[in-house]
């Protein structure tokens, strides 16, 4: 199986900050990976695909790189509505696999 | 408007059974795979279970292969895990999602049901 691992678990930042969460793999999954943000009691909400490609709806101050075992997430300039917590998703290969996830605390 | 709605979770004994359905509309479901994802109380993501759009092809998690059935009505809208043997460490909030495909290739979980709680304990 693909390991994901997500660093840090949890962070604190401040409105307007930019915010760089890091995902590696286990091993290579080329650019399948995916981003989704979940709120408190809510479903978790995809943000991007195919490790750069932004979901339809989600504002650009998110975006994603990487490749091959190595991707961040980086949110510019943070929003109160982006306090949350994140998660990275291997989909090159199941079983697919999320990481541990990045809480996104206010600071 | 895609819409999934999660159904059928309760209370179980450790040994019961329990299926839960997944009820879509705003798209042309027998043309989607269709994966299930479960969140234990207060911990991260796991993926359980995806099929194809046709229900030829069923992926399991080793957490639940040989206990759990993924399986789907097309006519119906719905989708439907029956899980067996349900244990303790089988309790969380499972959500069904839609796989997204574009151009022949499939990638993420584009659009999640609110989820159903299933609660395994004596």
């Amino acid at each position: 199986d693909i390991q994901m691992t997500q660093s840090p678990s949890s962070l604190s930042a401040s409105v307007g900050d930019r915010v760089t969460i890091t995902c590696r793999a286990s091993q290579g999954i080329s650019s399948w990976l995916a981003w989704y943000q979940q709120k408190p009691g809510k479903a978790p909400k995809a943000l991007v695909y195919a490790a750069s490609s932004l979901q339809g709806g989600v504002p650009l101050r998110f975006s994603g790189s990487g490749s091959g075992t190595d991707f961040t997430l980086t949110i510019n300039s943070l929003q109160p509505e982006d306090f949350a917590t994140y998660y990275c998703q291997q989909y090159k290969s199941f079983p697919f696999t999320f990481g541990g996830g990045t809480k996104v605390e206010i600071k | 408007e895609v819409h999934l709605l999660e159904s059928g979770g309760g209370l179980v004994q450790p040994g019961a059974s329990l299926r839960l359905s997944c009820a879509v509309s705003g798209f042309t479901f027998g043309s989607y795979s269709m994966t299930w994802v479960r969140q234990a109380p207060g911990k991260g993501l796991e993926w359980v279970s995806e099929i194809s759009g046709g229900g030829d092809y069923t992926y399991y998690a080793d957490s639940v292969k040989g206990r759990f059935t993924l399986s789907r009505d097309n006519p119906k809208n719905t989708l439907y895990l029956q899980m067996n043997s349900l244990r303790a460490e089988d309790t969380a909030l499972y959500y069904c999602a839609k796989r997204y495909c574009s151009g022949g290739v499939c990638h993420h979980f584009d659009h999640w049901g609110q989820g159903t709680l299933v609660t395994v304990s004596s």
